[in-house]
């Protein structure tokens, strides 16, 4: 079935350095990947959609890739800030369902 | 103000007695949906539907029921609760009419749902 795997661990930087998600899919091939943000006990809120054939797609401090031979995206962060603790979700849309990462929790320390 | 819409944001049940959380969106969207979230799981999709009337099973439908009778509302209900229900719900909206980055979804604020 198809599949969209997060690192489960927290990840732990200092502020002003750069944060970097990982979001692999298995058993499909997604036309595009979205991005969301999600503050505790909060919806999630969408930051960035990339398309399969945009390889790289800016907003920002926020870049994404979309690498269809790993099969994987990468989500960055660049000069973070404590203010961008959260949770980052990875999610595909295919036809009209959507698939959504488990999530990974971001914490920035100043 | 475009928003989603959920009531009630908390609700602590019992076993079987039937309850509904509302949904409702002001944007006109043609798409909604309801997720639940649980630790470790992510968000897992129960039902989804693509206009008035148009609704299909998500990941886990298994004891809910959904209605879209007008644009704006869609209902969850809960027709027999069970406490494996108990969860934060969260319900979405989008739009397909358009394109790139307008297909995001739209979220409500959540309902955290205790079913003893």
């Amino acid at each position: 079935s198809q599949k969209i795997e997060q690192n489960s661990e927290a990840l732990n930087i200092q502020e002003g350095k750069t944060a970097t998600l990982t979001c692999n899919y298995t058993n499909y091939s997604p036309a595009y990947l979205q991005w969301y943000r999600q503050d505790p006990g909060r919806g999630p809120v969408f930051l960035l959609l990339i398309r399969k054939n945009e390889k790289e797609k800016r907003k920002e401090r926020l870049k994404v890739t979309f690498d269809t031979t790993l099969k994987q995206s990468l989500f960055h962060i660049t000069a973070s800030q404590p203010a961008d603790s959260a949770t980052y979700l990875c999610a595909y849309t295919g036809g009209f369902k959507t698939i959504f990462g488990a999530g990974t929790r971001l914490f920035v320390k100043a | 103000e475009a928003q989603v819409t959920q009531n009630p944001r908390y609700l602590i049940t019992v076993t079987g007695k039937k309850l509904t959380v509302t949904c409702s969106q002001n944007m006109n969207h043609e798409y909604m949906s309801w997720y639940r979230q649980d630790p470790g799981l992510g968000l897992r999709q129960i039902y989804y539907s693509m206009n008035v009337e148009v609704t299909d099973k998500g990941d886990v439908p298994e004891g809910y029921k959904v209605s879209r009778k007008e644009k704006r509302n869609f209902p969850l209900i809960l027709e027999s609760p069970s406490p494996n229900q108990t969860s934060l719900y969260f319900c979405a909206s989008s739009s397909y009419r358009l394109a790139g980055d307008q297909k995001t979804q739209y979220f409500g604020p959540g309902t955290r749902l205790l079913v003893l």
